[in-house]
């Protein structure tokens, strides 16, 4: 069974750094881009950017280029999504989802991660 | 990169057929049959429900179907059951070079 298991929720303050994780299962994690999704409170579904494990291809967004970081650790089928300061605005839901191989769509979806950034 | 449109809600009876656009460019919509349509339900992770404009996933009910027509794509919902009342997102591959996606802005479903 493919599954999608994302580290949990997290409280940060203004200005500090953060990386969340998303570990695959039930696949050859190193075959499957995994991107991340931002959705804001109460608010829709954004595109931030996308990983290859296999040879760590990072494809980012152009909203979301230079404020956050995607990497992958293919030796324990786990990618990351990082900020290095954060902000008030970053507060929001964030999920990872896998790529289908040669496909344009995401059939799984990890459980979420919620951050808040609150002084 | 902007959102893709689509109407804040809709809504319909038991029973009734419901369509959500998604309205987008040539650069996108228009430019790829790679639209999917995903469901949200409250506190929960989106599920697909439509791949490649009108393609169904294995479990998925064959109420919903999909469509586009130029830079518009539609889910349609027939059938309503209160099961169905969710947010749906439309979205879309913006570039299948550099692999960008946008979403559309959601639609809250209600079944009445």
């Amino acid at each position: 069974e493919v599954q999608l298991v994302q580290s949990g929720a997290e409280v940060k303050k203004p200005g500090e750094s953060l990386k969340i994780s998303c570990k695959g299962s039930g696949f050859l994690f190193t075959n499957y881009w995994i991107g991340w999704v931002r959705q804001m409170p109460g608010k829709g579904l954004e595109w931030m950017g996308i990983i290859y494990p296999g040879d760590s291809d990072t494809r980012y967004s152009p909203s979301f280029q230079g404020q956050v970081t995607i990497s992958a650790d293919k030796s324990i089928s786990t990618a990351y999504l990082q900020w290095s300061s954060l902000k008030a605005s970053d507060t929001a839901m964030y999920y990872c989802l896998r790529r289908g191989s040669g496909s344009y769509y995401f059939h799984y979806w990890g459980q979420g991660t919620l951050v808040t950034v609150s002084s | 990169q902007s959102a893709l449109t689509q109407p804040a809600s809709v809504s319909g009876s038991p029973g009734q057929s419901i369509t959500i656009s998604c309205t987008g460019t040539g650069s996108d919509v228009g430019a790829y049959s790679h639209v999917s349509w995903y469901q949200q339900h409250p506190g929960k992770a989106p599920k697909l429900m439509i791949y490649d404009v009108s393609n169904r996933p294995s479990g998925v009910s064959n109420r919903f179907s999909g469509s586009k027509s130029g830079n518009t794509a539609s889910l349609t919902i027939s059938g309503l059951q209160a099961e169905d009342e969710a947010d749906y997102y439309c979205s879309s591959c913006t570039s299948s070079s550099t692999l960008n996606w946008v979403f559309g802005g959601g639609t809250k479903l209600t079944v009445l």
